[in-house]
């Protein structure tokens, strides 16, 4: 199956600052990507949908000022979680379809303290 | 009601055992159906994707899809303690991976040495 890579895999920060979480397509070149978010012993939830070349398109709720979505190229695409707060940890998770199907990234968990 | 209901578990079998993983839906527009596997902390690994009506094999998976009774399992043979994990169903309106997906809530399997 198609690669998909996330960087970084773990990150702690401070209330009040921002964080970046890459998500690459290591074998295969995406239009489209998708951003999920992942709570303990919950299932994914899609946040949005990352369009290369075009602005990213939010599920209802997700407020796109504060999770910003910038998809450079075919091959990558950024979530910058702004002013990050406690209750935005969580397991941020992208995928990209491939194929006949969508690959995920390992996720990036995120400890706001 | 959600779209998407899957039985969360947990499930527990003995190695070797057969194991049947089900979802139903309600959204007649969704037309292509994958199976994931979730290790705890992890990125969801796909397993199958199908869009037909009917059995698809790979290995010691199979996967179903009842189309008129808006039913789709997931069975594994000749289970391995390895198996253990959350799996989730996932579904996309349309004819292709290159959509949103739904995810059932996932169901947790343990397999018992």
């Amino acid at each position: 199956g198609a690669v998909v890579s996330q960087h970084p895999s773990w990150v702690i920060c401070k209330s009040g600052t921002s964080v970046k979480i890459e998500c690459r397509s290591l074998d295969f070149q995406a239009t489209t990507m998708f951003w999920y978010r992942q709570f303990p012993k919950q299932s994914l939830m899609l946040m949005a949908t990352s369009n290369e070349g075009s602005k990213a398109t939010y599920e209802q709720g997700v407020e796109k000022d504060k999770f910003l979505i910038n998809h450079a190229s075919l091959t990558l695409s950024t979530l910058t979680v702004t002013s990050a707060h406690p209750e935005d940890s969580s397991f941020y998770i992208c995928s990209g379809p491939s194929g006949g199907g969508q690959f995920f990234g390992p996720g990036t968990r995120l400890t706001v303290l | 009601q959600k779209e998407v209901e899957q039985d969360p578990g947990p499930l527990s079998v003995p190695e070797g055992a057969i194991v049947s993983l089900n979802c139903t839906y309600s959204n007649s527009a969704f037309q292509y159906f994958m199976w994931y596997r979730q290790y705890s902390r992890k990125g969801p690994e796909l397993l199958m994707y199908t869009y037909s009506s009917g059995n698809k094999e790979d290995g010691r998976f199979t996967a179903q899809v009842d189309k008129s009774s808006k039913y789709i399992s997931l069975f594994i043979r000749d289970s391995q303690p390895s198996d253990s994990a959350t799996y989730l169903c996932a579904m996309v309106t349309g004819g292709t991976s290159y959509g949103k997906l739904t995810f059932g809530q996932g169901t947790i399997l343990t397999v018992h040495p």
